[in-house]
């Protein structure tokens, strides 16, 4: 079962435009939920993460926002390079430690 | 400061063949996970150590599957009689914290296992 759902499964977005990846969970235990980025071949990479307690983080062109009642969280990638063309991963944990992944977005950013 | 290391890169296997994948995690983390994942899809969860301790191993497939994390040296995900469908990518990540939803982990670029 999967507790983490991800969409897209891939997505392509011209540069300069905005990229979302949408997440959804069912775990009300999950209290923190951060995302990754993956590059072919390379292990992920923590991007920006976020706890339930704020609707929203922004750390440069990365944005979370997070609805606690809705139960589903989303990236934004603001102006899209394509440099920022790899795989993102949504994940939550519960504090025993292990996360839990989404699916993945393949991301391709156009110049 | 090194990362995350993991040894070999890429592995490849016979079936009936043991793998032996290798991890050592950053300088100053005493915690290691080890994740999988197949083609296409997310990392999944296999098993969580500290040293010389099994945290949890609730994503570890009963059979054929162990780990460890010795007071000295890397931590060994070890598959014994590997089949085609233990082809995977497989990750190790680490961390410094417990107990706290800041628990960021830090992965290698996994150990890529290949079972002719």
């Amino acid at each position: 079962q999967q507790q983490v759902k991800q969409s897209p499964q891939s997505l392509i977005v011209q540069k300069g435009g905005i990229s979302i990846i949408n997440c959804a969970y069912e775990n009300t235990a999950f209290d923190y939920f951060p995302w990754y980025q993956q590059f072919p071949g390379k292990g992920p990479a923590l991007l920006i993460a976020i706890r339930p307690d704020v609707s929203e983080k922004k750390e440069g062109r990365f944005t979370i926002s997070f609805n606690k009642s809705a139960k589903q969280f989303s990236l934004h990638i603001m102006d899209s390079q394509p440099g920022d063309s790899a795989t993102y991963f949504c994940a939550a944990e519960t504090g025993a430690n292990n996360l839990f992944f989404g699916t993945g977005t393949r991301l391709t950013v156009i110049p | 400061n090194a990362g995350v290391m993991q040894n070999p890169r890429h592995l490849v296997r016979r079936r009936g063949q043991e793998a032996r994948l290798r991890c050592s995690p950053m300088k100053g983390h005493s915690h290691v996970y080890w994740y999988r994942q197949l083609p296409e899809e997310g990392l999944k969860f296999m098993v969580y150590l500290q040293k010389e301790n099994i945290i949890d191993e609730s994503g570890m497939p009963k059979e054929r599957f162990s780990a460890e994390f010795p007071k000295e040296g890397p931590s060994i995900l070890r598959i014994q009689q590997v089949v085609r469908g233990d082809s995977a990518a497989y990750f190790c990540a680490s961390s410094s914290l417990t107990g706290s939803s800041y628990n960021e982990q830090f992965f290698g670029p996994g150990t890529r296992l290949t079972v002719l």
